[in-house]
């Protein structure tokens, strides 16, 4: 079982550039996150889907937008990119409810210059 | 409003010395507690996590306690190794009404050989 995987593992962009990072999960979940990690911010969470055809804004949408293109995928898009979008991107997948573990994804690190 | 606050890092150890990263919250409902570790270039892990007051998670020597009466998750461990040079985030989920995990903004902690 690969667990999360999350692609590309590294891009840079340039500002007003459009990209998508993708999530998959082979762990049969029902809920996926999508946070950015900031020095010194801990984990932010940009949208979550709590199921299948459902997904919903987390404390730090704007500027980007999500796609549960089915139970195991789950893709972020930057329309156009911002420096300030600079950030490492995890992806997170929780069985049930949110008292249980979170299993991420190994990471997208993004340079927006 | 809902929060974790964690010490600063980073914290330098030399091998076999006692840890202690201390975590607080606020959370109104009753709360799950967790640690995640984070090691140089990956996703988080679940490093360990309590569900009620008073209980105790523990994993590959490391442990913390739920403190519902000082509100307190404080991470400890007798012994620390080099391997245990990473990034430590305390963090708390399953608040009244709330929908996503808080992440505290993580310690780095350095063990010297």
């Amino acid at each position: 079982n690969a667990g999360v995987t999350q692609t590309p593992k590294f891009q840079v962009l340039k500002t007003g550039q459009s990209m998508t990072l993708q999530c998959a999960q082979d762990m049969n979940h029902n809920s996926m996150y999508w946070y950015r990690q900031d020095p010194g911010m801990g984990l932010r969470l940009i949208y979550y889907s709590a199921s299948e055809g459902t997904t919903d804004k987390g404390e730090v949408p704007n500027g980007y937008n999500v796609s549960r293109l089915n139970k195991r995928e789950f893709s972020l898009r930057l329309e156009s990119a911002a420096p300030s979008q600079t950030s490492v991107y995890f992806c997170a997948t929780i069985a049930g409810g949110l008292q249980e573990t979170q299993y991420f994804g190994p990471g997208t690190r993004l340079l927006v210059l | 409003g809902n929060s974790v606050t964690q010490m600063e890092g980073p914290v330098t150890l030399s091998e076999e010395a006692f840890l202690t990263i201390n975590c607080t919250y606020t959370a109104t409902g009753y709360p799950s507690l967790f640690w995640y570790v984070q090691y140089p270039g990956e996703g988080l892990q679940l490093l360990l996590k309590a569900t009620k007051a008073d209980d105790k998670g523990s994993n590959k020597g490391f442990e913390a306690t739920y403190r519902k009466e000082t509100t307190s998750f404080h991470l400890e461990k007798g012994s620390v190794q080099v391997s245990d040079s990473a990034v430590y985030f305390c963090a708390l989920s399953g608040i009244t009404g709330g929908f996503k995990t808080i992440f505290g903004a993580g310690t780095r902690l350095f063990v010297k050989a």
